[in-house]
């Protein structure tokens, strides 16, 4: 079946550490994006990429950084210049005819800090 | 920044009665979008409207948007028990890119 996986669904870092946390999908979509959702909030922007060796800042950029080495990968890495990491984060990733049929999400990780 | 704001923050209905959901925004668009989520998983896409579009149904979905308002309405119509869930309104302005308002938290009590 084609669909998003991110990994590990749970994910605990030390005050200091960075972490990475994985997003894949087998759709063929070329778009990707990774969304922080804060308890009771909507979902921010991070990081979007719309093609491979590509990607933009969304919203709250600072802290994190990405890679799109492949159209099927699009991992973060929330550094240790992120001050308040814990928060549920969501990847997406859409095709050429998004327009059409939305976003695919995947089920989330959800990272806290120790 | 935040483009889509929902209303109300909070719902509670009893199961077979209609919710409404309501949504506004602050700059043109190409298209909405509603999406629900259950508690503590990701999001699934419900339906999108385009911005020469008025009305349009899926289901027991109905999405109206008012351009003019800067404004959109996600009726449920029949509701279930399994409806309960989180409904985010999305809005598209330009370069794909989606910006979600902070949702709405439905209960259907059975």
């Amino acid at each position: 079946d084609g669909g998003i996986t991110q990994s590990p669904k749970y994910l605990f870092r030390k005050e200091g550490q960075n972490v990475t946390l994985s997003c894949e999908q087998n759709l063929n979509h070329d778009a990707m994006y990774w969304y922080r959702q804060d308890p009771g909030q909507g979902l921010r922007l991070i990081y979007y990429s719309q093609i491979v060796n590509d990607f933009q800042k969304g919203d709250i950029a600072e802290g994190y950084s990405v890679s799109r080495e492949k159209k099927e990968s699009f991992p973060l890495t929330v550094t240790s210049a992120q001050k308040n990491p814990t928060a549920f984060y969501l990847c997406a990733s859409m095709s050429g005819n998004g327009v059409l049929y939305g976003y695919t999400f995947g089920s989330g990780t959800r990272l806290t800090v120790v | 920044s935040q483009q889509g704001e929902e209303d109300p923050q909070a719902l509670s209905i009893q199961e077979g009665e209609n919710a409404t959901m309501n949504c506004s925004y602050k700059t043109s668009i190409n298209n909405l979008q509603w999406y629900r989520q259950n508690s503590g998983r990701g999001l699934v896409h419900l339906i999108l409207i385009r911005s020469n579009e008025r009305e349009k149904h899926s289901g027991r979905l109905r999405v109206t948007l008012d351009t003019s308002k800067k404004s959109s309405s996600l009726l449920i119509t029949a509701s279930r028990a399994a409806d309960t869930a989180s409904y985010f309104c999305a809005t598209e302005a330009s370069g794909s890119r989606l910006t979600f308002g902070e949702g709405t938290q439905l209960t259907v009590n059975p």
